[in-house]
């Protein structure tokens, strides 16, 4: 079955303290990763999408990576803003043969200032 | 602001009633994705419609329907309510008709508390 899982599931970090989240997947013929921001009470918002190994899209203090089997959103120098959980998604043929978003179930992105 | 909205931001019934949840997509785009959210199961796909038509469909029970009018905005309609059906519901919207592409643009979401 096809799978996206997130590690960690939450991570706290000094202001200033670079570090990295990761998602891993098990999709075959993968179409594209995804990674959103979510703030608490709120709806996701799109950050950035990959489509190919080695492949990188930067964002402020937020950088995101592919392999072929896993992606990487690195985040350098963190602010107490950049507090959130951070979900990652990727595209899967159902059964039925049409397509949906499969969601990572995130990290929680804590920054202590 | 993603430019989706959504109606009502929260909404208490009871167990065995029927809801409504109401999405206006971004100006523009045709497809409207409704995705449920809770603690242990995280954003869950439900269906898709692409100007209209039924394009997608995730893990809806058959209490839930949904319908994209004419002028693209959608309904998704929930009965027979149960305690688990309590969750965040999102309204997502894209321009094109699949969701490859990724950008899907969320509303604030409906919370919805079953007693």
């Amino acid at each position: 079955e096809d799978q996206v899982t997130q590690s960690p599931e939450a991570l706290r970090l000094q202001e200033g303290e670079s570090s990295s989240l990761n998602c891993s997947y098990t999709v075959s013929g993968l179409r594209g990763l995804f990674w959103y921001r979510q703030d608490p009470g709120k709806g996701p918002e799109f950050l950035f999408t990959l489509y190919s190994a080695g492949e990188e899209k930067e964002k402020e203090r937020l950088k995101a990576t592919l392999t072929k089997k896993e992606s990487f959103l690195h985040i350098t120098a963190p602010k107490p803003e950049d507090s959130a959980t951070y979900l990652c998604a990727v595209p899967v043929i159902t059964q039925g043969g049409s397509e949906k978003l499969v969601f990572g179930k995130g990290t929680k992105l804590t920054v202590n200032p | 602001d993603s430019g989706v909205t959504q109606t009502p931001k929260h909404l208490i019934t009871a167990t065995g009633q029927r809801v409504t949840l109401r999405c206006s997509p971004r100006s523009g785009d045709l497809s409207v994705y409704w995705y449920q959210q809770s603690l242990d199961q995280g954003l869950q796909f439900l269906i898709q419609y692409y100007n209209g038509e039924e394009r997608a469909k995730g893990n809806i029970l058959e209490r839930f329907s949904a319908q994209q009018f004419p002028d693209l905005h959608s309904e998704l309609n929930l009965s027979s309510l149960e305690l688990g059906d309590s969750a965040l519901y999102f309204c997502a919207s894209s321009v094109v008709d699949s969701p490859w592409t990724g950008e899907q643009y969320f509303g604030p979401g409906t919370r919805l508390t079953v007693t």
